[in-house]
């Protein structure tokens, strides 16, 4: 079975660039976690959906961040217009478990780089 | 909110030392402790997790401790191996969020 994919792995864009991020989750897996990591830093929780719900979004920066799971598959988080401080590793995380005391499944991450 | 603290941000250890990593946390409602491993390039996987209804699990060399009251948790490793280097995060979930809150990493180094 394949696990959480994530594309582009890597990407650099100019400050005022659209860049979108793709996460695939697991086959099956309702819930679907986006997270970034900035240098040095927590990996700090953007939002999670359920299926194609957003059941919390409160760790979204501001309104230039933009997710979707059309369908309740895969998911996409689009940023625009980029600023320097976007910059950082993007995680994507499914599970199964509802409740949310389990263990997530993380996809390689997006290394963002905004120039 | 709830507050993560993870201490030390690096570690360097001989091969066949333990190796200790702490996280204190704040809400004392919370309920569920993982601990994840990201080695280099890869992505962050689950090592081992307790619940807050228990106070110690182990998986062969690694162990996790948890003290409700004090608030803080540790993950132990005996018997380093070069392969345990990697970047460890603990996190907290449950109690007034309903999310995982990460620390901010320990980056592990395990000399040959």
């Amino acid at each position: 079975e394949a696990g959480v994919t994530q594309f582009p792995s890597h990407s650099v864009i100019e400050k005022g660039q659209t860049v979108t991020l793709r996460c695939d989750p697991i086959s099956g897996h309702d819930n679907l976690y986006w997270y970034r990591r900035v240098m040095g830093k927590e990996i700090k929780f953007l939002l999670h959906f359920v299926k194609e719900s957003k059941q919390d979004e409160s760790g979204m920066p501001n309104n230039r961040f933009l997710a979707e799971r059309t369908g309740g598959t895969y998911s996409t988080l689009k940023v625009q217009p980029a600023e320097l401080e976007d910059s950082g590793v993007y995680f994507c995380a499914s599970s199964q478990d509802l409740a949310g005391v389990g263990e997530q499944y993380f996809g390689p991450g997006t290394r963002l780089t905004v120039t | 909110g709830e507050n993560v603290e993870q201490h030390p941000s690096t570690l360097s250890v001989q091969e066949g030392d333990s190796a200790v990593i702490k996280c204190t946390y704040s809400d004392s409602a919370s309920n569920y402790f993982p601990w994840y491993k990201q080695e280099l390039g890869k992505r962050p996987q689950l090592i081992i997790d307790i619940r807050s209804n228990v106070g110690e699990k182990k998986d062969q060399r690694i162990a996790v401790t948890l003290n409700k009251t004090a608030k803080h948790f540790s993950l132990h490793i005996t018997e380093t191996q070069p392969e345990d280097s990697a970047v460890y995060f603990c996190a907290v979930y449950g109690g007034a969020t309903n999310k995982l809150i990460f620390g901010t990493g320990t980056l592990l180094a395990v000399q040959p």
